[in-house]
Parts: C-alpha cells; structure tokens; sequence
C-alpha cells in the first residue's frame, strides 16, 4: 500500500525550533520530487517547500525561506522539515506529498 | 505568484445532479513541454487532500469517471456528474508550473 506517515508534531514557544518526518512505503520513494504543504486552522491549502529526487535542489515559499530546511534520505525512504525560528503564523497541520500521495498530516502549534 | 481563482465559492448540489467548479489563473498554464500544469484535489471534511485530476484532463488512479476537467491555458472547470454522498468536501485547483506553487480558495461542495 502506498503511504506517507508524518510525525513529530507538536506543541512549542515562538522562536523554537522542530524537526517533522514523513515515512513513505509503497512506492519508490527515490524516483518522486517530495514536497510539505501546510494548512492553517479552517484555512485552504499552502504549499511551503519541495525538494527535489536527489535532493539537490530545494525551493521554499518567501515566508519560511532562511527558517525552515526540507531534506530527504532515500535510503530510509524519509523526508525531513527542520523548522527554526518558528512563529505563531506558522501553525498549521503539515502534509508531505508526491502531489499524488498524501500523507495523514501533522499539527504543529506555536504558542507561548 | 500566480493567483487561482476559484469560483463558486460553495455549490449546494441534490445527489445525482452535476456541479461545475470553476478556476481561472492569472498566468497561462501551459509549459514548455506542451503540458497543462493543472491539478484539482479533493479534501474530505477531516481528511488530508486527495489527487482528483492532474494535468488538467488526467483522472488520477482510483477516481470514479463522474469526474471530469478540461480547460484551456488559464480557464478551467471540474465537472462532478451524479453527485453523490461521498463528493462532499473542499475542492482545490492548484498549478506545478513554476515557484512558488499556489492552490486556489478552495470551493465547498455540499448535498441539498
């Protein structure tokens, strides 16, 4: 069965940082560009990084840019989102995707 | 950024009815490579988003033919044939064209 199951979700301070994961079975995990796209409370849908097969390339959306690292291992089949700085804007649940697949999602909240 | 427009912003349909969701870019969607870079997914209330169609016209794996999507560079609809229980939820237009990627507003499906 091909899935995503992210995890690392959680409640932390503004300022903090953390650090969510993606497990991905099923498919080859190597071959797909990966991407985290988060949405905010009753908010729509917000594409936040991709990175691409090799990991050689990354892309971020100007509000996470300097703050957030997305980053995979293909030999563990994961994908990574290292958060730093974080602020209350960005509370959201946070899916990885193929834009084909996606995962569960995780909630991260940034609260004092 | 590419702006998706998409409208209505809820449609209340009896099952067995149709719907059309509509979403407009401001930018043309059409790549080099000949390829519309237009995808519709579906987010069920509580759920993570589902792939409905890719590549404007392109059913994903497992999604019943009632729907369909066609376009042209930078109009486009989904159409929804005999409504069922089951459609209701969010729906999202988004693009993979360039940086950064955006989705649409999302439009509201309910049952009369």
């Amino acid at each position: 069965e091909v899935q995503l199951v992210e995890s690392g979700g959680v409640l932390v301070q503004p300022g903090r940082s953390m650090k969510l994961s993606c497990a991905a079975s099923g498919f080859t995990f190597s071959s797909f560009p990966m991407a985290w796209v988060r949405q905010a409370p009753t908010k729509g849908l917000e594409w936040v990084a991709t990175i691409s097969t090799s990991g050689g390339s990354t892309y971020y959306r100007d509000s996470v840019k300097g703050r957030f690292t997305i980053s995979r291992d293909n030999a563990k089949s994961t994908l990574y989102l290292q958060m730093d700085s974080l602020r209350s804007e960005d509370t959201a649940t946070y899916y990885c995707t193929t834009s084909y697949v996606w995962g569960q999602g995780v909630m991260v909240t940034v609260s004092s | 950024d590419i702006v998706l427009t998409q409208a209505p912003l809820s449609v209340s349909v009896t099952p067995g009815e149709s719907a059309s969701i509509s979403c407009r870019s401001s930018k043309s969607l059409l790549s080099s490579k000949g390829i519309t870079s237009l995808y519709w997914y579906l987010q069920r209330p509580g759920k993570s988003p589902q792939l409905l169609i890719y590549q404007m016209s392109n059913l994903a794996s497992g999604v019943p033919d009632r729907f369909s999507s066609s376009g042209s560079e930078t109009d486009f609809t989904l159409k929804i044939s005999k409504v069922e229980t089951e459609d209701v939820g969010v729906y999202y237009c988004g693009h993979r064209l360039e940086y950064p990627l955006t989705f649409g507003s999302g439009t509201k499906l309910e049952i009369k």
